[in-house]
């Protein structure tokens, strides 16, 4: 069974400063990996979705590396803003999602 | 496109009653929609998995007859909360698999809210 850690479970940054979340996966036999943000009491939105066969992508702020073989990924989110404040989710798709208990992250004005 | 919707946003109703869910792609034919379910403060955890024109498949620990599905077609699936309790309040979220195959990404509607009185 697909098992996903993130690593902080919460975080505080003022503005401007940099974020780095984290996210592991125990079977690296996935067809691909996404972000998602999750504002409190709404659904999800997809950030990035990284196809097993790379090992970035990228939109404006957001970059997510990911590792397959050591079953790891990486979301940075550069200078971050009060509205990046939310949890971020990944998942690990193996034709089901998992999903990750999130980071919630939280920016300092 | 790949939009998903879902009705109602947010449900109250007495224990014992039954609440049903809809789950609606709106552009696309969905073959493959799944149905996850949220406590506060926790992750989203798969419930089943619901294929157009045949049974549901449903995770470890879900109850089938406590959660009725059905995708009677390929833009409708249902959730169907039986003689909702308290426990059941829930956040519950459903997404569509627009292609047919293994791996494709899934659009995930806005969420349903129950609160169980």
């Amino acid at each position: 069974k697909q098992e996903v850690t993130q690593i902080p479970a919460a975080l505080s940054v003022p503005e401007g400063e940099n974020l780095v979340l984290n996210c592991s996966f125990t079977d690296s036999a996935i067809y691909n990996l996404q972000w998602f943000r999750q504002d409190p009491g709404k659904g999800l939105t997809s950030l990035l979705l990284i196809q097993s066969s790379q090992r970035e992508q990228t939109s404006g702020r957001l970059n997510a590396s990911l590792d397959k073989s050591s079953g790891r990924s990486t979301l940075y989110i550069a200078a971050s803003q009060p509205g990046d404040s939310a949890t971020y989710l990944c998942a690990a798709n193996d034709y089901k999602l998992s999903f990750g208990a999130g980071t919630t992250v939280t920016v300092r004005a | 496109g790949a939009v998903v919707s879902q009705h109602p946003s947010w449900v109250i109703c007495k224990s014992g009653t039954s609440v049903k869910i809809e789950c609606r792609s709106l552009d696309f034919q969905a073959t493959t929609m799944f149905w996850y379910r949220q406590f506060p403060k926790q992750s989203l955890m798969l419930m089943a998995t619901s294929n157009e024109g045949s049974k549901a498949t449903y995770e470890q620990g879900v109850e089938k007859d406590k959660f009725l599905i059905n995708h009677a077609s390929l833009t409708l699936s249902t959730l169907t909360v039986t003689s909702a309790h308290p426990e059941d309040s829930s956040f519950y979220i459903c997404s569509a698999v627009p292609g047919p195959g293994d791996g494709d990404t899934q659009y995930f509607g806005p969420g349903t809210r129950l609160t169980v009185l």
